[in-house]
């Protein structure tokens, strides 16, 4: 059964370094999307993307931010200068369309820590 | 503005026996509405969902949930527990118009032999 696969699987980095978070999504999937789940709190949204552009944001999405679709079969989150409370688990989603009924499948994560 | 409210932070249940995690949502247009599971150190799998139609929607590993609109409910049921389902469940909704997952905190499921 196709899957969302990301890596790495654990990221450590010092404050103020650049990370960057990949995926790669199921292939016949249109829509992607990144999550995160601070520990011990409930996931949160953080973007979608369509068509090479960005389709939906949280407030949480700031210019630290960004995240690209450089071929045809990764999709990755970049955060420009890590912060101490960017340390989360990061989720990758992708679904076929964006239809409200849709369901989004994830990968397994990526843990990142800044220390 | 869409939310999620999962009530108990655990549900305890003796294998054989039927369970329940309860779910409650707010959204102002048409709720689509969602239930994932999350076993230790691996991503949100997802178990059903609601779209439209029937109340009574079943998913996978013999789950299923039933959607109530007076009370804005998506309790997710099973009618007899496996040691097995012990993991975290944690139910979603997305408003009409909006691409976005709105999670609930999660409900850790522990089913005792």
């Amino acid at each position: 059964e196709p899957e969302v696969t990301q890596t790495p699987s654990h990221q450590v980095t010092q404050m103020g370094q650049e990370v960057i978070l990949r995926c790669v999504p199921i292939s016949n999937h249109l829509y992607f999307y990144w999550y995160r789940q601070i520990l011990g709190q409930k996931v949160e949204f953080l973007v979608s993307f369509y068509n090479n552009e960005i389709s939906e944001k949280s407030e949480i999405f700031d210019d630290q931010f960004s995240v690209e679709r450089p071929d045809g079969s990764n999709f990755t989150l970049k955060i420009r200068s890590t912060k101490l409370e960017d340390s989360a688990m990061y989720f990758c989603a992708s679904s076929q369309t964006s239809g409200g009924g849709n369901e989004q499948f994830f990968g397994p994560g990526t843990r990142l820590t800044v220390l | 503005a869409q939310s999620v409210a999962q009530p108990e932070d655990q549900v305890n249940v003796a294998e054989g026996n039927p369970l329940t995690v309860k779910c409650t949502y707010s959204v102002s247009g048409n709720p689509y509405l969602f239930w994932y599971v999350q076993y230790p150190n691996r991503g949100l799998q997802f178990l059903l969902k609601y779209i439209t139609g029937d109340n009574l929607v079943k998913g996978s590993y013999g789950f299923e949930a039933e959607f109530n609109k007076s009370q804005t409910s998506f309790h997710l049921k099973k009618p007899s527990a496996l040691v097995s389902d012990s993991a975290l469940y944690f139910c979603a909704v997305r408003d009409t118009g909006f691409q976005k997952l709105v999670f609930g905190t999660g409900t850790r499921l522990l089913v005792s032999p």
